[in-house]
C-alpha cells in the first residue's frame, strides 16, 4: 500500500528565511505527489504536484517542491517564509482513485 | 462562489442521535470523496463515488456510516446511532475524472468541512 510520512509535527521560521517541510513516500510503482494546505477553519487547498518530469515543480504562493526518487522524499519548499504561509500542510500521494495523506505538518512563521 | 460547499458546518448532537451532511461539488466534477479527520491526523478516506455509483466504500468505519449520491450530484453522509469517538471533521472533496480530461491529475478540491461533536 501506498503511503507517507511527514517526520515533522511543527516547523518554526523565521520571515523571511527559508522554509522547508519534509515528506517522505512509499509506493508500488510511479508516484503522484501532492502538497495541500489548510489554513485556519478553512479547506484543504490544493498547493502543487508531480507527475512526471522536472523534479523541481512549482505551486501556488511561492511555493516548490523536489520530487527525489533515490530518498523517496517530496520536500516542500520556499525561498522566504511570510507570517501568512502559517498554516498546517500536507503531503498526499494518489494510489488509484484514493489520495492518502500525510498525518501534517504545522508551519509556524514568526515576525 | 462555484467551490465545493459542506452543511452544516457544525453540527452538535447527542450519542445515540443521528446525523446527516451534506456535500455540494464543483458541477464539473464527477468524481466526490468523503474523508474524515480528526484532530492531528491527515485526512481519512472514507468512500468515493463517480457519478451516482459508489464505487469504493470499503472505509466507511462501520455499518452505523453511509453515503448516497443519488443523481451523480449532491451527496449525504449519514452517521446513525451516533458515538463520542465519531466526533471529527467530515471533509467532502471533488475532481475530475483523469480518464475523461487526461489534462487532469486528480487534485482534490475541498469543501471547509462539516465539524460533528458528539456529547
Amino acid at each position: 500500500a501506498q503511503s507517507v510520512a511527514q517526520p515533522e509535527d511543527q516547523v518554526n521560521v523565521a520571515e523571511g528565511n527559508p522554509l522547508t517541510v519534509k515528506c517522505t513516500y512509499s509506493v508500488s510503482g510511479n508516484p503522484y505527489l501532492f502538497w495541500y494546505v489548510q489554513y485556519p477553519n478553512r479547506g484543504l487547498q490544493f498547493l502543487l504536484k508531480y507527475i512526471t518530469g522536472d523534479n523541481l515543480v512549482k505551486g501556488s504562493y511561492g511555493f516548490e517542491a523536489e520530487f527525489n526518487k533515490s530518498q523517496t522524499s517530496f520536500h516542500l519548499k520556499k525561498p522566504s517564509a511570510l507570517v501568512s504561509d502559517s498554516a498546517l500542510y500536507f503531503c498526499a500521494v494518489t494510489e488509484g482513485f484514493k489520495t492518502i495523506f500525510g498525518a501534517g505538518t504545522r508551519l509556524f512563521v514568526k515576525a | 462562489d462555484t467551490g465545493v460547499s459542506q452543511d452544516p458546518r457544525h453540527k452538535i448532537t447527542k450519542r445515540g442521535q443521528n446525523v446527516t451532511f451534506r456535500c455540494d461539488p464543483i458541477s464539473e466534477h464527477n468524481r466526490l470523496y468523503w474523508y474524515r479527520q480528526t484532530l492531528g491526523q491527515g485526512p481519512e478516506f472514507l468512500t468515493y463515488f463517480q457519478n451516482e455509483a459508489q464505487l469504493e466504500k470499503s472505509r466507511l468505519l462501520s455499518n452505523r456510516f453511509s453515503a448516497e449520491r443519488p443523481k451523480g450530484s449532491f451527496s449525504t453522509l449519514e452517521i446513525q446511532r451516533t458515538e463520542q469517538g465519531d466526533s471529527a471533521m467530515y471533509l467532502c472533496a471533488s475532481s475530475f475524472d483523469p480518464i475523461r480530461d487526461s489534462s487532469n491529475t486528480g487534485e482534490l478540491f475541498f469543501g471547509e468541512g462539516s465539524r460533528l461533536t458528539v456529547l
